[in-house]
């Protein structure tokens, strides 16, 4: 048990569909971050946020849309998605963006397949 | 820019001890850390040094840092097979970005084999 949930764990969705994915962390952190994870790719950062406030958006396409109503918890909206963008999604936090040591803690992921 | 590279695999036997290489290439990084992906799993974090450190030790785990040379490794002592998994090697840059970003190697399988 990370302390960070994500649901669903798999998701089946068709080039067409729109479906979100949920992150919810129950550290007490500030900073949320979602990651792209592929076979064969180092993590991609995706978005950042800190206290509610999007901080980096990797040049992710607008297909993918974040949403971050608090601090506990991390949306990631999806629609339209391509094949390519199948891939193991993770949700990570931190307690702060800025000052000292600040490891990042992930949940278990997403496993996104596009049909 | 930034880089920071892993071996792609290691095999070892059960009982050995294993080594994970890392190298990384910005010099102002402050932290780096460790993490453990099983099978089906995110990333757990293992452990982290800090730059102004040599070796840090916690139980099985050794991370060792050169930071003259920028390299990095994780020994983990009587290796068993729950330690199967990716390991990630991941430098903080505060400076480029302004803020925590992290900086991930590919990762390194390790396969544990009796």
């Amino acid at each position: 048990e990370t302390g960070v949930t994500q649901t669903p764990r798999h998701l089946v969705m068709g080039m067409t569909n729109k479906k979100s994915l949920k992150c919810e962390q129950h550290l007490g952190h500030n900073a949320m971050y979602w990651y792209k994870q592929s076979a064969k790719k180092p993590l991609e950062l995706m978005f950042v946020y800190s206290l509610e406030e999007r901080v980096e958006n990797n040049s992710v396409p607008s297909r993918f849309s974040p949403e971050c109503p608090n601090s506990s918890h991390l949306f990631l909206h999806l629609h339209t998605l391509q094949p390519e963008d199948s891939a193991l999604y993770l949700c990570a936090s931190s307690r702060a963006l800025t000052g000292g040591n600040q490891p990042q803690h992930f949940g278990d992921g997403t496993r996104l397949s596009i049909l | 820019g930034e880089d920071v590279e892993q071996s792609l695999f290691l095999s070892v036997r059960e009982g050995d001890s294993s080594v994970i290489n890392c190298t990384y290439t910005d010099s102002s990084s402050t932290y780096l850390y460790w993490y453990k992906q099983e099978p089906g799993a995110g990333l757990q974090l293992l452990t982290y040094i800090f730059s102004n450190m040599d070796m840090k030790q916690d139980q099985r785990l050794t991370v060792l840092l050169n930071k003259k040379d920028k390299h990095l490794s994780l020994r983990i002592a009587d290796t068993q097979t729950g330690d199967s998994a990716i390991y990630f090697c991941a430098e903080r840059d505060p400076f480029e970005s302004g803020y925590n970003k992290l900086i991930f190697g590919a990762g390194t399988r390790l396969a544990v084999h009796p």
